[in-house]
């Protein structure tokens, strides 16, 4: 079974700051969506990755296939970036999304 | 906006009755995925559909029943409702036609918020 893990739950910092959040996942999953929710509900998709780094503004999502493991870094980070983040495992062919439970986000001004 | 439509934006019902709710995808998307999102479990995956074909189910209920149609809307269909799937109800689909889950970006729809009483 898929498993996706994802760290911390929780986490608040202040605008500027340098954020990080963190995704394991299990043997079975080849690909890393990062997923964020926005407080009305709404879910936008940030990034898909199966190997290396991708970048878009001030977001950067890096994955490391050997360690399984994911990060999302946010550099200068604003209130507006306040959402959950969600990370996703995909296991390759007809398969939904297996999702980490989320981070919530708050960049205080 | 993702341009994926989801209708309607809120559900309010009783146990025991059935609803319906229903998916546009992108324009020339074939893929439409389902998922719910309940406080408890968060996001899981319940069932995706490929031009027409179911392809994979998830954690999808006996109860719950999906389908795609030839102009690629979708219908996910909930029966015999208990308290348990108050829920959101988001659909997704994938820009590319593959229907691959670990190749293909996924276009959320908005969210249908079931409320059942």
């Amino acid at each position: 079974k898929n498993e996706v893990e994802q760290s911390p739950q929780n986490l608040t910092a202040q605008e500027g700051e340098f954020i990080t959040i963190n995704c394991s996942y299990s043997v079975g999953i080849s690909a890393l969506h990062w997923l964020q929710q926005h407080p009305g509900g709404g879910i936008v998709s940030l990034f898909m990755l199966s190997s290396g780094k991708k970048k878009h503004g001030r977001l950067i999502a890096t994955i490391n296939i050997q360690e399984k493991h994911s990060s999302l870094h946010i550099t200068a980070s604003h209130p507006r970036d306040s959402a959950v983040y969600i990370c996703a495992g995909a296991g390759g062919g007809a398969d939904g999304l297996t999702f980490g439970k989320g981070t919530h986000l708050i960049i205080q001004p | 906006d993702s341009g994926v439509t989801q209708t309607p934006k809120h559900l309010i019902t009783a146990t025991g009755q059935r609803v319906t709710l229903r998916c546009s995808p992108r324009s020339g998307d074939l893929s439409v995925y389902w998922y719910q999102q309940s406080l408890d479990q968060g996001l899981q995956f319940l069932i995706q559909y490929y031009n027409g074909e179911e392809r994979a189910k998830g954690n999808i209920l006996e109860r719950f029943s999906a389908q795609q149609f030839p102009d690629l809307h979708s219908e996910l269909n909930l029966s015999s409702l208990e308290l348990g799937d108050s829920a959101l109800y988001f659909c997704a689909s994938s820009v590319f036609p593959s229907g691959d889950s670990s190749t293909d970006t996924q276009y959320f729809g908005p969210g249908t918020r079931l409320t059942v009483l």
